[in-house]
C-alpha cells in the first residue's frame, strides 16, 4: 500500500506554533476518522500522541491537538519546546484491504 | 502498570527463519488488538502485523505476508511473530504495541516494547 505523504522537515523557534500535514487519499484519511500520530526520539519507542483523529491519550499535553480535512490529516504543536524536537509519523486505516499505513515521517527541528 | 518487552531477536541468514516474542504484563491479551511494528535502519516506521483481541482476526502487511505470522498465548502472556523466508530487507528494529481503546481497534498504538533488532545477512 502507498505511504501517506509527510513533509520531510519542518521547523519552528521555541513558542511557535508548527502544524504538519498527512496527505492520503479517499480509501484512508479521506473516508475513516483512524488517523493517528506518534513522536519518535531516536533510539526511544514511539510515543503516541493522538489517535481517532483528535483523541488525545491520557498524559499528552494538550498543545498536541489533531484535525482533519478532507484527505489531509494535521498535527499542530503549538507552544514548542526544545524537547519536541523528534521525528514525527501519521497512520491511517486502509479500507480497501482493512490494513494500516504510515507517512514516511517529518523530522521536526525547534530552532 | 502496563509492560511489554520483545526477545528473540538476533543475525540470520537470508532465507532463515526467526521467532520474536513479546511478553506481557499489566493487561490480558485477550482484552487488547496487539501489532507488530519496525524500523528499518534510515528509514520510517512500518506497521506489520495485527491480532485482534479475540484472537481470531490477523492481518499483515503485503511486505509480509506469506511470510510473517502473527500469534499469541493468553495463558502465558506472550505474543509472538515467526518470521519465515527472512530478507536483507527485513533487517530492522521490531517493536510490539498495545492498542489504545480496550477491546476494539483504535489503530492507536499506545504502549510500545523497547525493540528487538532482526538483522539478515550472509
Amino acid at each position: 500500500q502507498s505511504a501517506l505523504a509527510q513533509p520531510p522537515a519542518a521547523s519552528g523557534s521555541p513558542g511557535q506554533s508548527v502544524t504538519i500535514s498527512c496527505t492520503g487519499t479517499r480509501n484512508d484519511v479521506g473516508d475513516y476518522n483512524y488517523v493517528s500520530w506518534y513522536q519518535h526520539h531516536p533510539g526511544k519507542a514511539p510515543k503516541l500522541l493522538i489517535y481517532e483523529v483528535k483523541k488525545r491519550p491520557s498524559g499528552v499535553p494538550t498543545r498536541f491537538s489533531g484535525s482533519k480535512s478532507g484527505t489531509t490529516a494535521s498535527l499542530t504543536v503549538s507552544g514548542l519546546q526544545a524537547e519536541d524536537e523528534a521525528d514525527y509519523y501519521c497512520s491511517s486505516f486502509v479500507g480497501r484491504n482493512n490494513l494500516v499505513v504510515f507517512g514516511g515521517g517529518t523530522k521536526l527541528t525547534v530552532l | 502498570q502496563v509492560q511489554l518487552v520483545e526477545s528473540g531477536g538476533g543475525l540470520v541468514k537470508p532465507g532463515g527463519s526467526l521467532r520474536l516474542s513479546c511478553a506481557v504484563s499489566g493487561f490480558t491479551l485477550s482484552d487488547f488488538y496487539m501489532n507488530w511494528m519496525r524500523q528499518a535502519p534510515g528509514k520510517g516506521l512500518e506497521w506489520v502485523a495485527k491480532i485482534g483481541s479475540s484472537g481470531t482476526f490477523t492481518k499483515h502487511a503485503e511486505s509480509v505476508r506469506g511470510r510473517f505470522t502473527v500469534s499469541r498465548d493468553v495463558a502465558k502472556n506472550l505474543l509472538y511473530l515467526q518470521m519465515d523466508s527472512l530478507r536483507a530487507e527485513d533487517t530492522a528494529v521490531y517493536y510490539c504495541a498495545r492498542d489504545a481503546d480496550y477491546y476494539y481497534d483504535s489503530f492507536g498504538l499506545l504502549y510500545w516494547g523497547q525493540g528487538a533488532l532482526v538483522a539478515v545477512s550472509s
